[in-house]
């Protein structure tokens, strides 16, 4: 079983459709979430990061997290042709100044 | 603020030859991490330090591929001899302990060895 692991893609939404985009781990001490978005030839961008369990907004951006179930999701609100990028998950098991543990990316392309 | 900031670029090179990147994290950062990413493999993390000090060296693929880190604010990736499977980017990113451990990448290095 993969560290961490994202559903496969392509995803393809119409522009002000919700895009769902989840991700499993399988180590239960993982303590931090992250999701980077990166846009073809660019670097991942931190877009979310989330700690505890339950939701977190920024935005169109949702985060939620599931320790129990080992998931974590990133709903898209009205989603915009802007936000076709590859979406990246990252977990970290070990706390502050430790590494991050990466999925391999879903890619999102919203249809105007 | 200034973001990570790596050069060169891009580099291209031949086969053999010696190749080093290098990085200045975001100011007050004490962590410093380089990554490498392939279509095929993705995102992979080859080594990282803090305050400096190398803690994991473990992604580093082989002895051919050597970091070093002299100062809070600069690090080299060095690769020597390259070979035309190195070709990838690499991307370094810092974070701080500041009770958050949320990590911040550069712009990347995109490596081709012919």
């Amino acid at each position: 079983q993969k560290e961490v692991e994202q559903n496969s893609g392509p995803l393809s939404v119409p522009e002000g459709a919700i895009a769902s985009l989840n991700c499993t781990y399988s180590d239960r001490v993982s303590q931090s979430f992250f999701w980077y978005r990166q846009y073809s030839g660019k670097s991942p961008e931190l877009i979310m990061s989330i700690y505890s369990n339950g939701d977190k907004e920024d935005g169109r951006f949702t985060a939620q997290l599931n320790k129990a179930s080992q998931y974590v999701s990133l709903l898209i609100r009205d989603s915009q042709p802007s936000d076709s990028a590859t979406y990246l998950c990252a977990v970290n098991k070990h706390g502050a100044n430790s590494k991050l543990t990466f999925g391999k990316g879903i890619t999102l392309s919203v249809r105007p | 603020d200034a973001g990570v900031i790596q050069s060169p670029r891009h580099e291209v090179t031949e086969m053999g030859q010696e190749v080093t990147l290098r990085c200045k994290p975001i100011s007050g950062h004490n962590s410093l991490f380089w990554y490498r990413q392939t279509m095929m493999r993705g995102l992979e993390l080859l080594i990282y330090f803090n305050n400096n000090v190398p803690i994991d060296d473990s992604g580093m693929p082989e002895d051919r591929f050597s970091a070093k880190m002299p100062n809070a604010s600069f690090s080299t990736l060095k690769i020597q001899p390259s070979e035309p499977r190195d070709s990838a980017v690499y991307f370094c990113a810092s974070s701080s302990n500041r009770g958050r451990d949320e990590q911040f990448f550069g712009p990347g290095t995109r490596l081709t060895v012919l």
